[in-house]
């Protein structure tokens, strides 16, 4: 069965320096969303995407974020300057095109610690 | 503004034993969609169900059920003969209903379901 990639699984890094996490989506999904979740507490809505633009993001989504689909696989989640507090796991995700809401599929995540 | 309240955060049952987890919703909208996911120890997001809010009839998926009642706004979840297997966090999530374009989904806190052997 298809599934949502995304690496690395888990990723250290200090304070202020930037970080890329990596998703590749189903191949026919055309919908692509990047969720986090800080440890145990409830996932959270970032960010989706379509057509090579964001259709809608959350507060917590601000300039430090970026999404990029580079090509035709890949879709990326920056963080500018990294805080203590991006440290979550982040899920990509991806649905269908076809019809309406589409259950969306998940990626097993990358654990973001910040040191 | 739409919200999801799981109030349970954690149960424990013994293997064999039915139980349910509750979900509550709220949302201004006429049509939405309710969703289950689970998240076993390992970490992944597992889709369980969807239900669009115009369909009330329950569903049954082999040991699981779930029930939507539009008029107190819940949709639970029930595991019938519970087993190990099953330990996991389970989470409610909400989508209004777009008509096109990608949707948002609005999830609960989660409720943490333990089988013990």
């Amino acid at each position: 069965e298809p599934e949502v990639t995304q690496t690395p699984s888990h990723q250290v890094t200090q304070m202020g320096q930037e970080v890329i996490l990596r998703c590749v989506p189903i191949s026919n999904h055309l919908y692509f969303y990047w969720y986090r979740q800080i440890l145990g507490q409830k996932v959270e809505f970032l960010v989706s995407f379509y057509n090579n633009e964001i259709s809608e993001k959350s507060e917590i989504f601000d300039d430090q974020f970026s999404v990029e689909r580079p090509d035709g696989s890949n879709f990326t989640l920056k963080i500018r300057s990294t805080k203590l507090e991006d440290s979550a796991m982040y899920f990509c995700a991806s649905s269908e095109p076809t019809g309406t809401n589409q259950p969306q599929h998940f990626g097993d995540g990358t654990r973001l610690s910040i040191l | 503004a739409q919200k999801v309240t799981q109030a349970q955060t954690e149960i424990s049952v013994v293997e064999k034993e039915d139980v349910t987890l509750d979900c509550v919703y709220e949302t201004r909208d006429t049509t939405y969609y309710l969703f289950w996911y689970k998240q076993p120890p390992s970490g992944e997001l597992v889709f369980l169900i969807r239900r669009n809010s115009f369909d009330e009839q329950n569903e049954i998926s082999g040991r699981y059920s779930w029930n939507f009642q539009k008029s107190t706004s819940s949709f639970n979840f029930t595991i019938t003969a519970s087993q190990v297997v099953d330990s996991a966090v389970y989470f409610c999530a909400l989508s209004r209903d777009y008509i096109q374009g990608a949707q948002k989904l609005v999830f609960g806190q989660g409720t943490r379901l333990t089988i013990n052997p």
